[in-house]
């Protein structure tokens, strides 16, 4: 089973700065299988990126995904009030669909 | 635009029973594969299940086979989970999400409901 290591577990920044999360895999995955989640407390998961790179529907631009292999990185240009949250990103194959533990990216 | 509303939470004692139920809208329900994700307290996401558009192929967790059944019912747009011999392991809130192929294979997911909780205590 493929083990997704997120860091750091918490990002402490101010609003209009760059956020940029990192998400390990315990072996190189196919790009095409991973995917971004934001979660706000008492809302649904929502998608932001799948297949590494490409944003979802509705998501604006200062969102966007990158990385290949083992090492992939959700980036925020410019943090909004409304963008601190929690990240998850997610790996999805034949039969198995793992997450990593999340990133907390919090208002300093 | 896609909506997933759970029900059926609730405190159950362990060894019982309870039934999930997952309602969706917005989008041709019969022609997605399902899953369901749950979340335990302080813990990150867990994978639970996933259904084909059609009922035909199922898959669970290690976690929960034998003890789960994930079923649905396109002519009510219904996703379920019957969850039975319940431990204080499977606290959880409890999430449905919509894969984006028919299999429910290969897929990301792209919409989530906002979650049921589940908590077994004696």
């Amino acid at each position: 089973e493929i083990v997704l290591t997120q860091s750091p577990g918490t990002l402490s920044l101010s609003p209009g700065e760059r956020a940029t999360l990192s998400c390990r895999a315990s072996q190189s995955v196919s790009s095409s299988y991973l995917a971004w989640y934001q979660r706000k407390p008492g809302q649904a998961p929502r998608l932001l990126i799948y297949a590494a790179s490409s944003r979802a529907t509705g998501i604006p631009d200062t969102f966007s995904g990158g990385g290949s292999g083992t090492d992939f990185t959700l980036t925020i240009a410019r943090l909004e009030p409304e963008d601190f949250a929690v990240y998850y990103c997610q790996h999805y194959g034949s039969s198995s669909w793992t997450f990593g533990q999340g990133t907390r990216v919090e208002i300093k | 635009q896609g909506q997933l509303v759970e029900s059926g939470g609730g405190v159950v004692q362990p060894g019982e029973s309870l039934r999930l139920s997952c309602a969706a809208s917005g989008f041709t329900f019969s022609t997605f594969g399902m899953h369901w994700v749950r979340q335990a307290p302080g813990k990150g996401l867990e994978w639970v299940a996933v259904l084909s558009f059609d009922g035909s192929n199922k898959y669970y967790a290690d976690s929960v086979k034998g003890r789960f059944t994930i079923s649905r019912d396109n002519s009510r747009n219904t996703l379920y989970l019957q969850m039975n011999s319940l431990t204080a392991e499977d606290t959880a809130v409890y999430y449905c999400a919509k894969g984006r192929t028919s299999s429910g294979y290969y897929t990301y997911f792209d919409y989530w409901g906002q979650g049921t909780l589940v908590t077994v205590s004696p």
